[in-house]
């Protein structure tokens, strides 16, 4: 079975500054999708990014990019010029290649952002 | 337009009551999804629809019944449910495409409670 573990449970950075949260997953497949997602406390589930194994180049939008290392099986969010909106639980989460499969998601990362 | 709706936005029920969560997509999105999300915890598959067929039930109690009677709407029947089903049901679709389907987009979700 895939496992997904984000071990930073709560992080803050400053207003206008950048952030790394990480995440680290466990599969046999070759072949997979990590989509990183945000729930501000407003509850909708957003998502931030999404990234294909089998594509090396790492997936950005704009502020969000991600660092993808599949050897190592890590997929760490990087947030540049945080903004006060950016605040949220964030989820990292794992999902099959094939079929309409579920997300199989981390313990979430809570962000603050500092005014 | 990525939007997933969902009715209602709260939902207080007693244990003996009968209630329907609603979740409706008009995206053309061919798979659809059932999550239950505890405080503090990430969504946990219930469900899935494909192609308006039941493809997946994560060994959900009976008393949580789903329904897809049309490609762009999915029901939760819920009976006789117990305080601890209190969450926040959250509903997502996806987009088919030839091979797998592309990310889930979701609803604001229904805030239940049971007494």
């Amino acid at each position: 079975a895939q496992t997904v573990t984000q071990s930073q449970p709560e992080m803050s950075v400053q207003e206008a500054e950048t952030v790394t949260l990480s995440c680290t997953y466990d599969t046999s497949e070759s072949d997979y999708y990590l989509f990183w997602y945000k729930q501000p406390p407003s509850r909708q589930m957003i998502l931030v990014i999404r990234q294909e194994a089998y594509k090396q180049q790492n997936a950005t939008e704009n502020r969000f990019s991600v660092n993808f290392q599949k050897a190592a099986k890590s997929f760490s969010l990087k947030i540049s010029d945080s903004q006060l909106g950016d605040a949220a639980m964030y989820f990292c989460a794992y999902r099959r290649f094939q079929g309409a499969q579920k997300l199989v998601f981390g313990q979430g990362t809570r962000l603050t952002i500092n005014p | 337009d990525t939007e997933v709706t969902q009715t209602p936005k709260h939902l207080v029920m007693g244990m003996t009551n009968k209630k329907s969560l609603k979740c409706e997509q008009h995206m053309g999105h061919r798979a659809m999804y059932w999550y239950k999300q505890k405080a503090k915890k990430p969504p946990e598959l219930m469900f899935v629809y494909s192609y308006e067929k039941l493809s997946i039930n994560e060994s959900v109690p009976s008393r949580f019944s789903p329904e897809c009677p049309n490609s762009s709407l999915l029901n939760l029947h819920l009976h006789a449910l117990q305080p601890e089903d209190s969450a926040l049901y959250l509903c997502a679709s996806s987009l088919s495409r030839t091979g797998g389907f592309y990310e889930q987009y979701f609803g604001p979700g229904t805030r239940l409670t049971v007494t």
